[in-house]
């Protein structure tokens, strides 16, 4: 069976742009969530939806926002780029709403010039 | 709030030492759930391990061991003779039961031949 896939795998922007990330999660599993690890860092947390409903989100602004389709895929969009979005932004996919082990998948490494 | 502390930022090692990786938590949660993960040079996140706090016997698997102490807030990562390719960054994480995960900023395990 196929992993979380993301796409693209790298991107570069220029500041105020605007991006949209894709992943599509593991074949029956319902909830996906969205990380941002910047060089050296751990991952931070940034939206986590089930059954297409948002069901949690971390400290970021409003510029970063997210949606779930009905077959489950996401998209994770960011508006007015600044430097500081330059990261490696990981989508992960879980059966459930709650904490069961999350797979990972290998990331949108985007680079804001 | 939750957070997670991993004091060491960067170990090294020599192959077939045995080496422990440590992960220190904070949380008001009476639920909660650890995980390690490695993250390779590829950036992909591997998942090890997950634990719930009302489980604390430890584990092993292979060449791996987990530590978990609820008395200290710890959740200590053993390798048993180190190889070279368990060279990564190893992270610790929190969840929370909404699947708001806290990473913790890693620790970069170096294996030499």
């Amino acid at each position: 069976d196929a992993g979380v896939t993301q796409s693209p795998t790298h991107l570069i922007k220029t500041r105020g742009q605007h991006v949209t990330l894709r992943c599509s999660p593991i074949s029956g599993h319902k909830s996906v969530s969205w990380y941002q690890q910047v060089l050296g860092q751990g991952p931070q947390f940034i939206f986590q939806y089930y059954e297409k409903e948002e069901r949690g989100r971390g400290n970021f602004p409003d510029r970063f926002s997210a949606r779930q389709f009905p077959n489950y895929s996401s998209e994770l969009n960011v508006n007015a780029l600044l430097l500081g979005d330059s990261a490696l932004y990981l989508c992960a996919s879980s059966y459930g709403q709650e904490a069961y082990e999350q797979y990972f998948g290998p990331g949108t490494r985007l680079t804001v010039t | 709030a939750q957070k997670v502390t991993q004091a060491q930022t960067e170990i090294s090692v020599v192959e077939k030492e045995d080496v422990t990786l440590d992960c220190v938590y904070e949380t008001r949660d009476t639920t909660y759930y650890l995980f390690w993960y490695k993250q390779p040079p590829s950036g992909e996140l591997v998942f090890l391990i997950r634990r719930n706090s009302f489980d604390e016997q430890n584990e092993i698997s292979g060449r791996y061991s987990w530590n978990f102490q609820k008395s200290t807030s710890s959740f200590n990562f053993t390798i048993t003779a180190s190889q070279v390719v368990d060279s990564a960054v190893y992270f610790c994480a929190l969840s929370d039961y909404n699947n708001d995960m806290r990473f913790g900023a890693g620790t970069r395990l170096t294996v030499k031949p």
